[in-house]
């Protein structure tokens, strides 16, 4: 089974809407972290966002913010007043077990998102 | 501060020619990753170093593919002979790893290289 699921290979957003990215997530593991990377044409992944599986509250970045729901072992990232510069690839990755020597990100397959001017 | 640095940023090379790539870590960072990323899909863990450790390389193909870390600094993959299916972005990343965990183990990541086999 996957362990990080990505269903939308690519998605179109008018620019200053917000916009949704999905990530399912499948663990055994009561402890792990959730990460959110945009990937931009230049090759680099840069980070944006963080969850950990014990945090209590939904994390918040600036105009990241990501919707975790536990139970459903989702964590979708929501980017609020989209930019054309927001326009990349998308990946969640998921790190099962929080302690020292479980550093392994194991990351879905993308969404492509597209900011319409 | 300077982030993960690679070289060469590209790379076209004929199959079964070797081929190596050069990373040089954020300074002070003890972890280091190499990652594959194949056309289309999510980068995928080659090997984790902790220092001149190679702690986690269990998806590093060892026929062909080999990694040092020799001063616990930066680091060199290598591929020898090239195949056609190598043909990828090869990522870097570095950490510092914390003892508790979360947003302190965040991975910074270089720009990659991207290497075409023909």
């Amino acid at each position: 089974a996957q362990k990080i699921t990505q269903t939308q290979p690519g998605m179109f957003v008018q620019e200053k809407e917000a916009v949704t990215l999905d990530c399912t997530y499948d663990t055994s593991d009561p402890s792990y972290g959730l990460f959110w990377y945009k990937q931009p044409s230049s090759g680099e992944m840069i980070f944006l966002i963080y969850q950990g599986s014990y945090d209590q509250q939904n994390a918040t970045e600036g105009r990241y913010s990501l919707n975790f729901q536990k139970a459903r072992k989702s964590a979708n990232l929501v980017i609020s007043a989209s930019q054309l510069g927001d326009s990349a690839m998308y990946f969640c990755a998921m790190r099962e077990g929080l302690g020292f020597g479980n550093e392994k990100l194991t990351f879905g397959t993308g969404t492509r998102l597209t900011i319409i001017p | 501060e300077a982030g993960v640095v690679q070289s060469p940023r590209y790379k076209i090379i004929e199959k079964k020619q070797p081929v190596a790539f050069w990373c040089n870590p954020i300074s002070g960072h003890n972890t280091l990753y190499w990652y594959r990323q194949n056309l289309g899909q999510g980068p995928e863990l080659l090997i984790r170093y902790e220092n001149e450790e190679a702690v986690d390389d269990s998806q590093l193909p060892k026929d062909r593919f080999s990694a040092e870390r020799l001063k616990g600094v930066d680091s060199t993959l290598k591929i020898q002979p090239a195949e056609l299916g190598d043909s990828a972005v090869y990522l870097c990343a570095s950490s510092s790893v914390g003892l508790a965990g979360g947003h302190e183990n965040e991975q910074f990541f270089g720009p990659g290289t991207r290497l075409t086999v023909l």
